[in-house]
């Protein structure tokens, strides 16, 4: 089955510095990709997502970068500020396949 | 528009005991997953409703078991307990389709003990 691969499990960089978490994983027929992040206590939140036809996306201050060749995508965050501080989540889908597998998680604390 | 709705958000039971869970999707979403949380194992599938139908299953004992109503919303069971299944249990919904954005609800924390 799909194994998906997050790395760092913990970040932490100065606010306004950029943070980038790295995820790979094994099934080639994977096409869908989301990151989610957690605060305490709170659900996982989608923040932003890239399809396998799409090399790059971003929103604001986070964007995502897919390489489908290597197997990886990468979540970036740039101009961190103390409440991007959290849980991050990647994921895969595979086509027909309606579940996510998750990386193990990256806890990125953003010093002031 | 609502979100994901899940109760209870707290449990207690001992072990040997059976546990149910609720979901209520958002509304006009037909799909229901169920992730179990934990320390150790990060977020892990167990199983995915669509229109009352079980389509995918994860890698979890008979003691799991779930099922969805025909206004979408879905209920998880877990029978026998056992020590280990202390977690949190998230419900997500989506409108079912091919990559559809999973949306999560809160959650309910199980602790077994």
């Amino acid at each position: 089955g799909e194994n998906v691969e997050q790395h760092p499990s913990t970040l932490s960089v100065q606010e306004g510095d950029s943070a980038v978490i790295k995820c790979t994983y094994s099934d080639s027929a994977s096409n869908y990709f989301p990151w989610y992040k957690q605060e305490l206590g709170k659900r996982p939140q989608l923040i932003i997502d890239i399809r396998s036809n799409v090399g790059e996306k971003k929103d604001q201050r986070i964007a995502v970068t897919l390489n489908k060749t290597a197997k990886h995508f990468s979540l970036h965050i740039t101009e961190t500020q103390p409440e991007d501080s959290a849980v991050y989540f990647c994921a895969v889908q595979s086509q027909g396949a309606q579940k996510l597998v998750f990386g193990q998680g990256t806890r990125l604390t953003i010093n002031p | 528009k609502a979100g994901v709705t899940q109760t209870p958000r707290y449990l207690i039971k001992t072990r040997g005991q059976q546990v149910t869970l609720s979901c209520s999707p958002i509304s006009g979403h037909r799909s229901v997953s169920w992730y179990q949380q934990t320390p150790g194992q990060g977020l892990q599938f167990l199983f995915e409703y669509f229109s009352e139908t079980q389509r995918n299953k994860g890698n979890f004992p008979g003691r799991f078991s779930g099922r969805q109503f025909s206004n979408s919303r879905s209920e998880m069971n877990v029978s026998t307990l056992e020590l280990g299944d202390s977690a949190l249990y998230l419900c997500a919904s989506s409108g079912g389709g091919v990559n559809e954005k999973l949306f999560f609800g809160s959650g309910t924390q199980l602790s077994v003990l």
